[in-house]
C-alpha cells in the first residue's frame, strides 16, 4: 500500500532550526511536496523535490533521498508565524498526491 | 499567479439543504481540480478528482449521489452537498493543477460548512 509517514507533533523556540521529517511508500514516485496549513485554512505551497538532494528557498529548505523514500523540511530561524502543520505529500506514478497526516509544529517563545 | 477562489467560505444551514460551493482558477486553465474534506485537527481527505468534461472519480467511501461534483469548463468546478445534515458539517477544501506533470496544487481557501 502507499503511505507517508511524518511526526504527529514537533515543538521548538523562536530563532531555534528544526527538522520534520517525511517517510513514504509509493507506486512510482514523481516528487515530494511540502505544504503549511495554519489552522482553519487552507494549505500553502512550500517546496517540491524530485532530485536528490536540497532546495533552499529562504529560512526553508526540503531534502529528497529517493533511495531511502525520505524527504525532511527545515525551518531556520523560527518565528512565531511559523506554528502551523506541515503537510509531505508523494506523487505516486499516476500523478496522485498521497498526503501524510502532517506535523503540528508548535513554536515557543 | 496561479490563484484559486472559492466560495462562499462560510455555510451554515438547516439539515436537509443542499449546499453548492464553487472553485475557479482566476488566472490559469485547471485540466484537474481536487475536492477535499478535513475535520478539525485531522488531516486532508481527498473525495474526488474531477477533469473537465469528464465525470469526477470518487474515492472509496465517497458517496457520489451525495457529493455531487461538476466540472463544467477548465476554469470552474463546483461541489454540491445534497441533503446535508450535521454530520456532513465539515471544512471542504478545493485545488487544482494546471496539468497532469509534477506541479503544486493550488488550493482554494477552503468553505467552512456548519449543518444545524
Amino acid at each position: 500500500g502507499q503511505n507517508i509517514d511524518q511526526p504527529t507533533e514537533m515543538t521548538a523556540t523562536e530563532g531555534a532550526i528544526v527538522q520534520i521529517n517525511c517517510t513514504y511508500q509509493t507506486s512510482g514516485f514523481n516528487g515530494l511536496f511540502w505544504y503549511q496549513q495554519h489552522a482553519g485554512e487552507a494549505p500553502t505551497f512550500l517546496s517540491y523535490n524530485v532530485l536528490d538532494g536540497l532546495e533552499e528557498k529562504g529560512r526553508f529548505s526540503s531534502f529528497l533521498s529517493r533511495s531511502k523514500g525520505y524527504s525532511y523540511l527545515l525551518l531556520k530561524e523560527l518565528q512565531m508565524k511559523d506554528s502551523a502543520s506541515y503537510l509531505c505529500a508523494a506523487l505516486d506514478s499516476n500523478y496522485q498526491l498521497i498526503w501524510g497526516a502532517g506535523t503540528k509544529l508548535i513554536i515557543k517563545p | 499567479g496561479a490563484v484559486v477562489s472559492q466560495h462562499p467560505s462560510w455555510v451554515i444551514c438547516k439539515s436537509g439543504t443542499s449546499v453548492k460551493i464553487e472553485c475557479r482558477s482566476l488566472d490559469f486553465q485547471a485540466t484537474t481540480m481536487f475536492w477535499y474534506r478535513q475535520f478539525p485537527k485531522q488531516s486532508l481527505m481527498l473525495m474526488a478528482t474531477s477533469n473537465e468534461g469528464s465525470k469526477a472519480t470518487y474515492e472509496q467511501g465517497v458517496e457520489k449521489d451525495k457529493f455531487l461534483i461538476n466540472h463544467a469548463s477548465l476554469t470552474l468546478s463546483t461541489l454540491t452537498v445534497t441533503s446535508a445534515h450535521p454530520e456532513d458539517s465539515s471544512f471542504y477544501i478545493c485545488s487544482a493543477t494546471l496539468r497532469q506533470e509534477p506541479e503544486p496544487q493550488h488550493f482554494g481557501d477552503g468553505t467552512r460548512l456548519s449543518i444545524l
